[in-house]
């Protein structure tokens, strides 16, 4: 079975440009979480949908923003791109969103802000 | 507020050396505790977790027990190998959504 895919795997935008990331979660999982991983940092919680409907958000600015379709795939949303949002953007999924199940990272996508 | 404090590293051994890496958390409850290893240029994977007091989580050779009187969860494993040098990241999942990852410590085994 095919794992959690992102794309694309690198990118690169200028500041104040917007930008999206697309995730495919694993077949079956029907809960997408996102994670924003700065070089040398762990990652860090940025939202979670589950069937659709947003589940959590972490401390981000209103600038970050996301959706899940009805196949459960998943889009990260940045607008007015800085430079410090430059990272490791990591989504997982897991199989349940209201229970305690571990969650599968995908490879991450590598966006460069200059 | 919820937080993971983890060993900084890098942590360097040599191969068969005994590992230990720390980690405290501080959370109200009880959450279910993680480890997750990120190999060079992958994606971080599930190493192992417990999800109560005195669970043990094991695999690959390494163990962690979830100790609430300390409200720690330290990983171990008795003989390193080359192939075990990666980034691992102790980790919390409080409110069934919010994961909280600790800044990572690097391994490097050296043969």
């Amino acid at each position: 079975d095919a794992g959690v895919t992102q794309s694309p795997t690198h990118l690169i935008k200028t500041r104040g440009q917007q930008v999206t990331l697309r995730c495919s979660p694993i077949s079956g999982h029907k809960s997408v979480s996102w994670y924003q991983q700065v070089l040398g940092q762990g990652p860090q919680f940025i939202f979670q949908y589950y069937e659709k409907e947003e589940r959590g958000r972490g401390n981000f600015p209103d600038r970050f923003s996301a959706r899940q379709f009805p196949n459960y795939s998943s889009e990260l949303n940045v607008n007015a791109l800085l430079l410090g949002d430059s990272a490791l953007y990591l989504c997982a999924s897991s199989l349940e969103g209201a229970e305690v199940y571990e969650q599968y990272f995908g490879p991450g996508t590598r966006l460069t802000v200059t | 507020g919820n937080s993971v404090t983890q060993m900084e590293g890098p942590v360097t051994l040599s191969e068969e050396a005994f590992l230990t890496i720390n980690c405290t958390y501080t959370a109200t409850g009880y959450p279910s505790l993680f480890w997750y290893v990120q190999y060079p240029g992958e994606g971080l994977q599930l190493l192992l977790k417990a999800t109560k007091a005195d669970d043990k989580g094991s695999n690959k050779g390494f163990e962690a027990t979830y100790r609430k009187e300390t409200t720690s969860f330290h990983l171990e494993k008795g003989s390193v190998q080359v192939s075990d040098s990666a980034v691992y990241f102790c980790a919390f999942q409080y409110n069934n959504n919010d994961m909280r990852f600790g800044a990572g410590t690097r391994l490097t085994v050296k043969p």
